[in-house]
């Protein structure tokens, strides 16, 4: 089945530093990928669309300069979370949409912990 | 934002027993689905139910839907304690974008 892959699955930085996450899909084409965040025994919160190839969509009350998010290729998008504070740990949750099908799939996650 | 809402927020049972989880959604919808989720693991597409369907079912999976109440339920039968996790019900808005309820944390006994 189609898979999707995070990397790095979890990530511990001082504040301050850059993270970036990397969201694949393996076997299959994504024209759009979306990225989550989820904290603590709370749901998935919808950050941005991405879309290869143009400027990622931001959900109201996500800075777009503090998540950065590249769509370069048909299965890889990247989110990188700039100047990261304690404020920012969480669970980063990508899911791609399989071109041909709209299918969608979601990846195991990245936990962040900003020190 | 997120829309949805689930009840109960957590649900703790014996095993063997059948476990309900409601969820509520605001705006009309094509389908409706059910994701669950393991500590720290992402999420595994359960089912989908059509606007049209009002019942649905998969393995020990039933799923409910009321358009007219705007909710759903899904219905766990026979629980074991490998169905531990959180379970959310989702709804797209727009073309693809999905969006989930706050969710319901499952504990089953042995």
């Amino acid at each position: 089945g189609a898979v999707v892959s995070q990397h790095p699955s979890w990530v511990i930085c001082k504040s301050g530093t850059s993270v970036k996450i990397e969201c694949r899909s393996l076997d299959f084409q994504a024209t759009t990928m979306f990225w989550y965040r989820q904290f603590p025994k709370q749901s998935l919160m919808l950050m941005a669309t991405s879309n290869e190839g143009s400027k990622a969509t931001y959900e109201q009350g996500v800075e777009k300069d503090k998540f950065l998010i590249n769509h370069a290729s048909l299965t890889l998008s990247t989110l990188t979370v700039t100047s990261a504070h304690p404020e920012d740990s969480s669970f980063y949750i990508c899911s791609a949409t399989r071109s041909n099908t709209g299918e969608l799939f979601f990846g195991e996650g990245s936990r962040l912990t900003v020190l | 934002s997120q829309q949805g809402e689930e009840d109960p927020q957590a649900l703790s049972i014996q095993e063997g027993e059948n476990a309900t989880m409601n969820c509520s959604y605001k705006t009309s919808i094509n389908n409706l689905q059910w994701y669950r989720q393991n500590s720290g693991r992402g999420l595994v597409h359960l089912i989908l139910i059509r606007s049209n369907e009002r019942e649905k079912h998969s393995g020990r999976l039933r799923v409910t839907l009321d358009t007219s109440k705007k909710s759903s339920s899904l219905l766990i039968t026979a629980s074991r304690a490998a169905d531990t996790a959180s379970y959310f019900c989702a709804t797209r808005q727009g073309a693809q974008k999905l969006v989930f309820g706050q969710g319901t944390r499952l504990t089953i006994n042995p």
